[in-house]
């Protein structure tokens, strides 16, 4: 069955050091990936999504890349803020529309 | 446009207690999705409705929960009796449209469940 692998956090890094959450998934087809993002206190917002192979989502300095070969969608920023804490979820959209989830990756950014 | 509201945001219950959560999906949207992440698990997928009727209940974990959206409009989630292992929070989703590559979820801020 479809499932998503994220890496175990919490993630600990000084603003403005270089980020990756990884993330790899297994799934029939070709779902469509994202990464959502809850910041403390509130609700889920997505964050980036893409829908093919070798698509590449971004927003707010955020970048994933499709990769159909590693079957990943790794999450990167060049240079994270402290406002960039909260918590990451990798996520497929399964063929019934459903999305199916990693465990989350919390990121704590200390000034 | 207002984004997916949830009522309430957090409530306690005692074992064996009733609890009705609601979402109001975002205005046009016709697909509505109820998620729930069971503290230190994955978030999981419970059901989806297309308006009114609900297209998948899969993810339903037995018949403590009922699920409704009478109109095709807000939708409830009741849960009857709460028992321990239902703590958590429990997220509404809506999307305009499935189907598309494009559609995506937008997710409510959640309510928090704990049941004591």
């Amino acid at each position: 069955g479809n499932s998503v692998t994220q890496m175990e956090g919490p993630v600990t890094l000084s603003e403005e050091a270089f980020l990756t959450i990884n993330c790899t998934y297994t799934a029939t087809g070709y779902p469509s990936l994202f990464w959502y993002v809850q910041y403390p206190g509130e609700g889920l917002q997505l964050l980036l999504k893409a829908t093919k192979a070798d698509d590449k989502g971004s927003n707010k300095g955020f970048e994933a890349t499709y990769r159909k070969e590693t079957t990943s969608f790794h999450l990167e920023k060049g240079s994270v803020q402290v406002s960039d804490s909260a918590v990451y979820f990798c996520a497929l959209r399964g063929s019934n529309y459903q999305l199916i989830w990693g465990a989350g990756t919390k990121l704590i950014i200390k000034p | 446009e207002a984004g997916v509201t949830q009522f309430p945001s957090h409530s306690v219950i005692e074992k064996g207690q009733t609890v009705t959560l609601r979402c109001d999906p975002i205005s046009g949207h016709d697909n509505l999705y109820w998620y729930r992440r069971v503290m230190g698990k994955e978030i999981k997928f419970l059901l989806h409705f297309v308006k009114e009727s609900k297209q998948d209940e899969s993810g339903m974990p037995n018949n403590r929960f009922l699920a409704e959206r009478t109109g095709g409009t807000y939708s409830t989630l009741k849960v009857q009796p709460a028992e321990l292992e239902d703590s958590g929070v429990y997220f509404c989703a809506s999307s305009k449209m499935s189907g598309l590559e494009t559609d995506t979820q937008y997710f409510g801020p959640g309510t928090r469940l704990t049941v004591l």
